[in-house]
């Protein structure tokens, strides 16, 4: 697509459930990268998919948290068993690759997840 | 392991205000550097970057340099105006991963 697609764009869940956030990358973008905005923070690095591998997992806050990746295009970041402090802007960013290590990476607008 | 500083905010200028956000990395190697901007409600864009040492990126009358012997890359605008009000982030991207610092928080008042 022309640009990185998530939805949803807003979720309001009860804690305790689970949810599932999807991203759609740029067409032909191998790498894809989630990342999590909590109010007022910065960005905070979840994982990265090159393909439909994950070489860096490190960011995962905890094991409630899982991604995968399929076709080496969209992608699907769940949280079971939600939690208030889950509450946050769930962004997805995609880039051509790691050839070049000036890759731009380019956002998706986020999904805005709000436990309650 | 890699890290990025930058200012906190918020900060506060009057329209045509000369406008500095520091910005300083630790990285292994040498990483490419960029600044994002996010405007209200919106999502994060690339703003400039710059991939090697002394390379200036410029856009919309923002620009930074990329400092290896400082390690830094603060971000500058001559003249900023009320559409510029937005949180900025820097950031740095050494491998697959790109870092980002807190983001500093700017108001433009006309």
């Amino acid at each position: 697509g022309a640009g990185v697609s998530q939805s949803p764009s807003n979720k309001v869940t009860e804690k305790g459930k689970d949810v599932e956030l999807r991203c759609d990358p740029i067409s032909g973008h191998t790498a894809l990268y989630w990342y999590r905005q909590s109010l007022g923070q910065g960005l905070e690095f979840l994982i990265y998919f090159q393909g439909n591998s994950a070489p860096d997992k490190s960011g995962l806050p905890s094991d409630r948290f899982s991604a995968e990746r399929t076709g080496g295009s969209v992608s699907t970041l769940t949280i079971q068993r939600t939690q208030q402090e889950d509450s946050a802007v769930y962004l997805c960013a995609s880039s051509a690759g790691e050839t070049g290590r000036g890759n731009t990476i380019y956002f998706g607008e986020g999904s805005w997840l709000t436990v309650v | 392991g890699d890290s990025v500083t930058q200012m906190e905010g918020p900060v506060t200028l009057s329209e045509e205000a000369f406008l500095t956000i520091n910005c300083t990395y630790t990285a292994t190697g040498y990483p490419s550097l960029f600044w994002y901007v996010q405007y209200p409600g919106e999502g994060l864009q690339l703003l400039l970057k710059a991939t090697k040492a002394d390379d200036k990126g410029s856009n919309k009358g923002f620009e930074a340099t990329y400092r290896k012997e400082t390690t830094s890359f603060h971000l500058e605008k001559g003249s900023v105006q009320v559409s510029d009000s937005a949180v900025y982030f820097c950031a740095l991207r050494g491998g697959f991963k790109t870092i980002f610092g807190a983001g500093t928080r700017l108001f433009v008042k006309a």
